[in-house]
């Protein structure tokens, strides 16, 4: 099993433009997150997945959309970059989602110029 | 909604040491409380977690201990190691919502 697979690892972006990171899991875990990782401040909720067509904001979720049109895929679409959203992007996925392992892709590092 | 704080932001120890890491949280109905350690320039990954029906779990040299009343849970780690230098995620979570981390504490062993 390969796990959560993330791309792309790293990205420069310009102000305004547009991209999706990609991340699936081949664990057949019904629970999928992406997360941001900022320094000294944990990790922030952007959207999550309790499954296939089912998508709901976390704690962060401006500036940012997802879809999951299969269980494996949760891709994470930035609109308008913005400086604010250079950050490290995590992508996870459980088995239990409320009380079970999150499994963590490598990360995605975005800076946004 | 649930806030966890974690203390301290930085520790160094020595080799052999013990390193004790504190999270508190909120909301009383979080019944689950993860670890997670994250190596420099790594993926996160768990270590330890405890139920909020027991008060303590130990496997090897980490050790979780749970306090329902103070809602308050710590990470102990005995005979530390180089490899153990790393940062240390606490998070709580009940049925029904999501995890929520607490902001790190990056541990240091010093040789």
């Amino acid at each position: 099993n390969a796990g959560v697979t993330q791309t792309p690892k790293f990205r420069i972006l310009k102000i305004g433009q547009s991209m999706t990171l990609q991340c699936t899991q081949d664990m057949n875990h019904n629970y999928m997150y992406w997360y941001r990782q900022d320094p000294g401040m944990g990790l922030k909720l952007i959207y999550y997945s309790v499954g296939a067509g089912i998508t709901d904001k976390g704690e962060v979720p401006n500036g940012y959309n997802v879809s999951r049109s299969t269980t494996e895929d949760f891709p994470l679409r930035l609109e308008l970059a913005a400086p604010s959203q250079t950050s490290v992007y995590f992508c996870a996925s459980s088995e239990q989602g409320s009380t079970g392992e999150l499994f963590f892709g490598e990360g995605s590092r975005l800076t946004v110029l | 909604g649930e806030n966890v704080e974690q203390h301290p932001s930085t520790l160094s120890v020595q080799e052999g040491d013990s390193a004790v890491i504190k999270c508190t949280y909120s909301d009383s109905a979080s019944n689950y409380f993860p670890w997670y350690k994250q190596e420099l320039g790594k993926r996160p990954q768990l270590i330890i977690d405890i139920r909020s029906n027991v008060g303590e779990k130990k496997d090897q040299r980490i050790a979780v201990t749970l306090n329902k009343t103070a809602k308050h849970f710590s990470l102990h780690i005995t005979e530390t190691q180089p490899e153990d230098s790393a940062v240390y995620f606490c998070a709580a979570h009940n049925y029904g919502q999501n995890f929520v981390f607490g902001p790190g504490t990056r541990l240091s062993v010093l040789p």
